[in-house]
């Protein structure tokens, strides 16, 4: 069982919005502002595409952004597109002793 | 330009233990703030993090796996290596190395992984 929660599946139409949400507790999500989150095309690595629960590495488009309120962090993607279908991961800061917890993951179908 | 590449065995037998070699380039983890780490997928299922070493040769484990789990590094040769003994066929998985920035804390670049399969 993974430390951080989130849906297993997400879908949305080409053009349209989808949030995918990430709950943990005040030890992790809700403790630090180092959430991360990272999409997994099949058989490839996967890619971090948001980090600090807000920002985007150089390159990724800003269709995609990260929030968090309380305990829960969110992934918004606006105006999918066919590849954004993937299996998306959050992964969230736990502190000194465990400093890496990750999310069950998403799988995002773009219909 | 950052590269990460793991190497090892393909297939191991239950009990027997599992040494991974992560080879990097591009980077010194002898720089401040600097980590890499060790993270696992089983088929179909989904990421869970292992073990991180960091710059000043500490280390961190994941709290589930810690007994069983060793992080090492050569600087020399821009090397991490994880041992992982009394492997079982639910250790059977793909096996990623990725760079840490403790700063920021999340994985900003990621080897290809390499898949390992316990079975006897």
């Amino acid at each position: 069982q993974s430390a951080l929660t989130q849906p297993p599946s997400a879908s949305g139409s080409p053009g349209q919005s989808v949030t995918i949400s990430c709950t943990g507790t005040s030890s992790d999500v809700g403790g630090y502002n180092f959430v991360s989150w990272y999409q997994q095309h099949p058989g490839k690595a996967p890619k971090v595409i948001i980090y600090e629960v807000t920002k985007r590495p150089s390159g990724v488009p800003d269709r995609f952004s990260g929030s968090k309120s309380g305990h829960t962090a969110s992934l918004t993607v606006s105006g999918l597109q066919t590849e954004d279908e993937a299996d998306y991961y959050c992964s969230s800061y736990a502190g000194n002793n465990n400093p890496v917890v990750f999310g069950g993951g998403t799988k995002l179908t773009v219909l | 330009q950052i590269t990460l590449k793991e190497s090892g065995p393909t297939l191991v037998k239950p009990t027997q233990t599992l040494t991974l070699t992560c080879t990097f380039s591009g980077f010194s983890l002898t720089s401040s703030g600097v980590t890499v780490g060790w993270i696992r997928q089983p088929p179909g299922k989904a990421l869970e993090w292992l073990a991180l070493i960091y710059w000043d040769d500490g280390n961190r484990y994941s709290p589930s796996l810690k007994s069983r789990l060793t992080i090492t590094r050569d600087t020399s040769r821009n090397q991490v290596v994880l041992t992982m003994t009394n492997v079982d066929p639910v250790d059977t998985a793909t096996y990623y190395c990725a760079r840490r920035i403790v700063m920021s804390d999340y994985f900003d670049y990621w080897g290809q992984g390499t898949l390992v399969t316990v079975s006897s």
